[in-house]
């Protein structure tokens, strides 16, 4: 079972539409957790971290289920320039500031 | 954020060359640098963990004698493909990360795109 898992999708949003989605993990030790956002042959930018009680920057909200393993993005109002890949990223070891990526979840927002 | 940049930006070999990839955090001391390789349609991989003026540690299943990663300084790390193949392209990251500025956050370089003929 792979550490970090997630949808690849594509998931087809309509434009000012919401689309949501998980990734779930399997070390139950992990500490930290992020939302990251890659572009197409570019490098992984941070887009949010993920706290225990979830949080909210803008019309991006993240959730965190310790319980259950797993973490959620969900977009609001979606825009043209939200199509990417978002990567879910943990810190999946004990030592060494070390991140986990799953294999992200590929997002596509149409006029 | 922090600025961290990686050149070349894209390379293209021979098979049986060796690459050598430069990964510089351009305003914060890095204590530590991460190699990731990301093939098309794959997640990031970590391949190695880089602390300054240290042996790199590197993950399992990846050949320290054929990715060389040198840290002498905390603003340069590097990262050398011995005897590429082929096998060998892929899309290859750096991050970096120290300092209180960065709060243990990792900051990406932009990425070397690698072709082995």
């Amino acid at each position: 079972r792979k550490e970090v898992e997630q949808d690849p999708g594509p998931f087809n949003v309509p434009e000012g539409a919401t689309v949501a989605f998980n990734c779930t993990y399997s070390n139950s030790a992990s500490q930290s957790f992020f939302w990251y956002r890659q572009d197409c042959r570019k490098e992984p930018k941070l887009l949010m971290s993920v706290y225990s009680s979830g949080n909210e920057d803008g019309r991006f909200t993240a959730q965190l289920n310790r319980a259950s393993q797993y973490i959620s993005l969900l977009i609001r109002d979606s825009k043209l320039s939200d199509s990417a890949t978002y990567l879910c990223v943990v810190n999946g070891k004990a030592a060494g500031n070390k991140l986990t990526f799953g294999g992200g979840t590929r997002v596509l927002v149409k006029p | 954020g922090a600025v961290v940049s990686q050149h070349p930006s894209w390379v293209i070999c021979k098979s049986g060359t060796s690459v050598k990839i430069e990964c510089r955090s351009l305003d914060f001391q890095a204590t530590t640098m991460f190699w990731y390789r990301q093939f098309p349609k794959q997640s990031l991989m970590l391949m190695a963990t880089s602390n300054e003026g240290s042996k790199a540690t590197y993950e399992q299943g990846v050949e320290k004698d054929k990715f060389l990663i040198n840290h002498a300084s905390l603003t340069l790390s590097t990262l050398t493909v011995t005897s590429a193949h082929p096998e060998d392209s892929s899309f290859y990251i750096c991050s970096a990360s120290g300092g209180p500025r960065t709060y243990n956050e990792q900051f990406f370089g932009p990425g070397t795109r690698l072709t082995v003929l």
